[in-house]
């Protein structure tokens, strides 16, 4: 069984640019949830993915979107960076909605 | 919005020793996860136990669902017990299964 991974590990970008991470979700499931982890808190819920449609979205600005594969992968967009969007993304798979969640080991990004 | 506390914010212990880390909630949930976070920032699932009695080893966790608290006990710590231990509720009122954190205790064992 292959657990879930993402990508990239580590990303610097500029305050304005546009990012795109990755996730693959562990073998079965067909449900992703992203988090955001500032330094010191813990994650903040972003969005979920459902069979390829959103299925709901914590209180995140539209300019955070995302997409999810047939495959069930899933990416995060995040558009004209912030300096204090830099925190560690964490991306979950479940086997269904409200099911026992699995995270990946997370992309930190830092915005200068 | 559902809350969650955890306490304590802090633990440092001594090789050997026993601890609980208790986590309260504001409203009645369909799931609960304790999960540790290593420094590198993986999250590791220990339980999942919205209401019942688990063991895992050293570890062990109870949840009351009727009384809003779970704890976590960790027997005979190591080292490698070290790291931020966080509780997650998904909310009953959510039917997607949105996790809430508490803010974790950061654990500390010395040798």
């Amino acid at each position: 069984e292959t657990g879930v991974t993402q990508s990239p590990t580590h990303l610097i970008k500029t305050r304005g640019q546009q990012v795109t991470l990755r996730c693959s979700s562990q073998s079965g499931h067909n449900t992703v949830s992203w988090y955001q982890q500032a330094l010191g808190q813990g994650p903040q819920f972003i969005f979920q993915y459902y069979r390829e449609e959103e299925n709901g979205r914590g209180n995140f600005p539209p300019r955070f979107s995302g997409l999810q594969f047939p495959n069930y992968s899933s990416e995060l967009n995040v558009n004209a960076l912030e300096l204090d969007d830099s925190a560690l993304y964490l991306c979950a798979s479940s086997s269904d909605r409200g099911d026992e969640q699995y995270f990946g080991p997370g992309t930190r990004l830092t915005v200068t | 919005g559902i809350q969650v506390e955890q306490s304590p914010p802090d633990l440092i212990l001594q090789e050997g020793a026993n601890s609980t880390l208790r986590c309260n909630f504001s409203d009645s949930v369909n799931n609960l996860q304790w999960f540790h976070q290593n420094p590198w920032g993986q999250l590791i699932n220990l339980f999942y136990i919205p209401s019942g009695t688990k063991q895992n080893g050293r570890l062990s966790a109870t949840t009351v669902a009727t009384e809003r608290y779970s704890l976590l006990y960790i027997s005979s710590s190591q080292t490698t017990d070290s790291g931020v231990y966080f509780c997650a509720v998904g909310p009953s009122t959510d039917s997607w299964g949105k996790l809430q954190f508490g803010a974790g205790t950061q654990v500390v064992v010395t040798p």
